[in-house]
């Protein structure tokens, strides 16, 4: 199995600009999880998808973040217009079945705003 | 808001001895208590996990102890190793919510 897939790896973009963070669940997952990580305020959550369906946006920060799973096998986290304070990285997790069982995190994007 | 607190928020063990890392929660509705590892530059992966219905996991050289009265857990890892080196983070979760802990960063010297 590949695991969860992220794109990109690395992401460098100016202050305004849209970003579009990818994620490629694990086959078999119904259950789908957006964090942000950073040094000040580590691991947060920032969306929960179940079969597709957001659950929990309560961690989104402001309307300037959008989230959408079109189907089972992709969502994307996007920013726009895009700040400094966003710089951080972007992780995509997904488990066999919502938040009560192990979570399967990505490699990560990591993004900076200039 | 954090309903999981974790402590210390560094550590720093010779090789060979016993790293303690420990967590308390307040919402006793959780009911699924993660422990996962995150190495630099990589994704957080699950190390060891517990239910509520035991009061200790043992898992090789890592152990998970379950305290539910006081509503705390600890992860223990024996004989640390340079390679345990790492951040690691204590979760507690149930279907309607989750919350992590802020992290631990432990450095095993050797």
């Amino acid at each position: 199995d590949a695991g969860v897939i992220q794109s990109p790896r690395h992401e460098v973009t100016e202050m305004g600009q849209e970003v579009t963070l990818r994620c490629k669940p694990i086959s078999g997952h119904n259950s789908l999880f957006w964090y942000r990580q950073t040094m000040m305020r580590g691991l947060e959550l920032l969306i929960y998808f179940n079969n597709n369906v957001p659950i929990d946006d309560s961690g989104m920060p402001e309307d300037r973040f959008s989230a959408k799973m079109p189907n089972a096998s992709f969502s994307t986290l996007k920013i726009q217009p895009s700040e400094p304070r966003d710089s951080a990285v972007y992780f995509c997790a997904s488990s066999f079945s919502g938040r009560g069982h192990e979570q399967f995190f990505g490699p990560g994007t990591r993004l900076t705003v200039l | 808001q954090q309903q999981v607190k974790q402590s210390p928020q560094s550590l720093i063990v010779q090789k060979g001895g016993i790293s303690i890392i420990n967590c308390a929660y307040e919402n006793t509705a959780f009911d699924y208590f993660p422990w996962y590892q995150q190495f630099p530059g990589k994704g957080p992966a699950l190390l060891i996990a517990i239910r509520p219905d035991v009061s200790e996991k043992k898992e090789g050289r890592f152990t998970i102890s379950f305290n539910k009265s006081a509503k705390q857990f600890s992860l223990h890892i024996m004989d640390s190793q340079p390679g345990d080196s790492a951040t690691y983070f204590c979760a507690a979760t149930n279907n309607n919510d989750m919350r992590f802990g802020a992290g631990t960063r432990l450095t095993v010297k050797p």
